[in-house]
Formats: structure tokens, C-alpha cells, sequence
């Protein structure tokens, strides 16, 4: 049973640049949720995918976006990097109905120089 | 107020010991109460669910929940250094749709020293 995958593992950028991280739901599931962790801090809550669109949106600006493919995958784009967009980016996925437990990914962890 | 708060640690016990973590919560509406357990470099990992005020047991661990003073907490039972890491506590936000969004404390570095 394939759990979820994320890609690249690693990335480094500069500020301005825009960046594409990419997500594969664990075998099943429907619903994908990303999250972004800063050094010491927990995980803050981005936003969330179901049927292809956007259902719920934490405090982050536009220039933090993504999309959902008919396969259940996910892209996180974030354009106008700032070096503050340093961080782990995490992937989660989940059942749509009633489905509380949701299960990360390995994570990508982004560098803004 | 903060929406999830961990004691920031770190929390250092003796290998058989018993470790105590503790994690509260603001939104009463909070159905789901979960522990994430990260290592450090890693994505956190789920190692205990509770839905339901009272205890819940699963080998080594123990989640404790009690709704009317919202907090929950995680004891873990004869430590072991492999369980050194940092725990998250992620309560969920109902949002009036399907899938919730968790919230997460900032972690408690546990450190369990041979």
C-alpha cells in the first residue's frame, strides 16, 4: 500500500522565484491537505483539496496556490518567494467524508536564499 | 489565546520512565484530538487518535482526553530513547464541510536518556 509521496526532497531557490512542489495521496484517498513548517514550529495549515478544488484556506497570502488532478494529486505553487517561505512543506492526505486522520508525506524542504 | 498549546519542553526522563506530555486546546467545537510524533529531519507521524473523553490505550501509550477542561495529554510508558522526538498535538477545526483542518501545538521535544 503505497503511502504519500512528495517531490523533490529537497529545493533551493532565490527570492523572486516561483516554485512547484508536488503531491501523491496515500492509496485510496481523495482529500489532499498542505502545510507548511517552520524551523521549531508546528505545522500551519495552508490549504486543503477535494473534487479538483479548493475547500478550505488557512492565513496565507495569494501568492501561495495549488491545484488538485483527477487523480487525487496535488501541486503547491508559491510565486514571489520570500526568504521567510523557508520551510517544510507537507503534504497530508485523507478520507473527504468523515475522515479526521490524515497521514504526511515526507515533505520537501524549501530554501529562499 | 493560542488555538493549540504544548508545554515547549524539552522534556528530558530516564529510560523506563514514564513520559507526560500535555496539550490544551481553545475551540470547544473540537471533535478530534490527535499525536503526531516527529523525529527530527522527518515528516510527523501518527501515533495516537482520541475522539472521546477518557483514556485510550495503544501498546506503550496512552492519550487522556477531557473535553470539558479541553485538554488532552499522552503518557508514554517505559520510555525509550527510540521514542525521542518531538510530539505535536493537532486538534481539529470543524469547518461545517467534510474533511477538517488540523490545528498544531508547536511540539514538545522529548528526550528519554539511557
Amino acid at each position: 500500500d503505497a503511502g504519500v509521496t512528495q517531490s523533490p526532497t529537497h529545493l533551493i531557490k532565490t527570492r523572486g522565484q516561483q516554485v512547484t512542489l508536488r503531491c501523491s495521496p496515500k492509496s485510496g484517498h481523495d482529500t489532499v491537505s498542505w502545510y507548511q513548517q517552520a524551523l521549531g514550529q508546528g505545522p500551519q495549515f495552508i490549504f486543503q483539496y477535494y473534487e479538483e478544488e479548493e475547500r478550505q484556506r488557512g492565513n496565507f497570502p495569494d501568492r501561495f496556490s495549488g491545484h488538485q488532478f483527477p487523480n487525487y494529486s496535488s501541486e503547491l505553487n508559491v510565486n514571489a518567494l520570500l526568504l521567510g517561505d523557508s520551510a517544510l512543506y507537507l503534504c497530508a492526505s485523507s478520507w473527504w467524508t468523515g475522515a479526521d486522520t490524515q497521514y504526511f508525506g515526507p515533505g520537501t524542504r524549501l530554501t529562499v536564499l | 489565546q493560542k488555538e493549540v498549546e504544548q508545554n515547549s519542553g524539552p522534556l528530558s526522563v530516564p529510560e523506563g520512565a514514564i513520559a507526560s506530555l500535555n496539550c490544551t486546546y481553545s475551540d470547544r467545537g473540537s471533535q478530534s484530538f490527535f499525536w503526531y510524533r516527529q523525529y527530527s529531519g522527518k515528516s510527523p507521524e501518527l501515533i495516537m487518535f482520541i475522539y472521546s473523553n477518557g483514556d485510550k490505550e495503544d501498546g506503550r501509550f496512552t492519550a487522556q482526553l477531557n473535553k470539558a477542561s479541553q485538554y488532552v495529554s499522552l503518557l508514554i510508558r517505559d520510555s525509550q530513547p527510540s521514542d525521542s522526538a518531538t510530539y505535536l498535538c493537532a486538534v481539529n477545526l470543524p469547518s461545517g464541510g467534510g474533511s477538517e483542518k488540523l490545528v498544531f501545538g508547536k511540539g514538545t521535544k522529548l528526550t528519554v536518556n539511557p
